[in-house]
């Protein structure tokens, strides 16, 4: 199993601000997930966190927008730039194991 | 691409027993996970099934056909608590990462 400390858990942040969200894993893994899920909606994966290369984004999400930091095998931050409404969100990392996945509390964002 | 489908929102007696379909289409097949997510909350792990037939674990199983392309999760002697998001998410396109259904809302009433 892993435990995942993810922070911060909430944040109201103002248009055209960036905001950090770090995630931390008791254990060290290959391959930290961050998803994104939009009020009523279910989890969509922006990018696979790769340690030693650069993330690997999904189809309609780019670094200039999502920028993944992974500098060891046990941290990973996302940050979310120049931030509008409809970034407002719950963030969430995630580790894989053989037959689960695991996942921080999630980061709530709020963009007024 | 992956696609996976599964009923927007179901709703189910206390004490009786539900059954939450989800089809999905991938390629690399690497698994099928179930998690329960409650408002506010992160998802919660519920079963994982990666060889055909039928995974119980207590109140809770769990059904795949891979040839199918069909899973299911059966929920017995229904609780209020139960009342929660159901998300079905695969592995697959050859790597680890996770991709989610919609996610299907269950309502327990009385």
């Amino acid at each position: 199993s892993a435990v995942i400390s993810q922070k911060p858990s909430r944040d109201i942040c103002q248009r055209g601000t960036s905001l950090t969200i770090q995630c931390q894993v008791d254990s060290q893994v290959t391959m930290m997930f961050w998803y994104r899920q939009q009020p009523g909606q279910s989890l969509t994966l922006i990018a696979t966190a790769n340690q030693g290369s650069e993330a690997t984004y999904e189809s309609g999400f780019v670094i200039d927008k999502f920028p993944i930091s992974r500098p060891n095998l046990t941290f990973s931050t996302l940050t979310v730039s120049n931030m509008s409404p409809e970034d407002s969100s719950i963030y969430l990392c995630s580790v894989r194991d053989t037959n689960e996945a695991f996942f921080g509390q999630g980061t709530r964002l709020t963009v007024v | 691409g992956q696609n996976i489908d599964q009923p927007t929102e179901m709703t189910a007696t206390e004490g009786a027993i539900v059954q939450i379909n989800c089809t999905y289409q991938t390629s690399g097949f690497n698994g099928l996970f179930w998690y329960q997510q409650h408002a506010g909350e992160a998802p919660t792990f519920l079963s994982y099934n990666v060889l055909d037939g039928l995974e119980e674990k207590g109140r809770f199983s769990s059904f795949l056909s891979r040839s199918k392309g069909y899973s299911y999760l059966l929920l017995k002697e229904l609780q209020m608590k139960d009342s929660a998001s159901y998300l079905c998410a695969v592995a697959g396109g050859g790597g680890n990462k996770l991709t989610f259904g919609t996610g299907t809302q269950l309502k327990v009433e009385l």
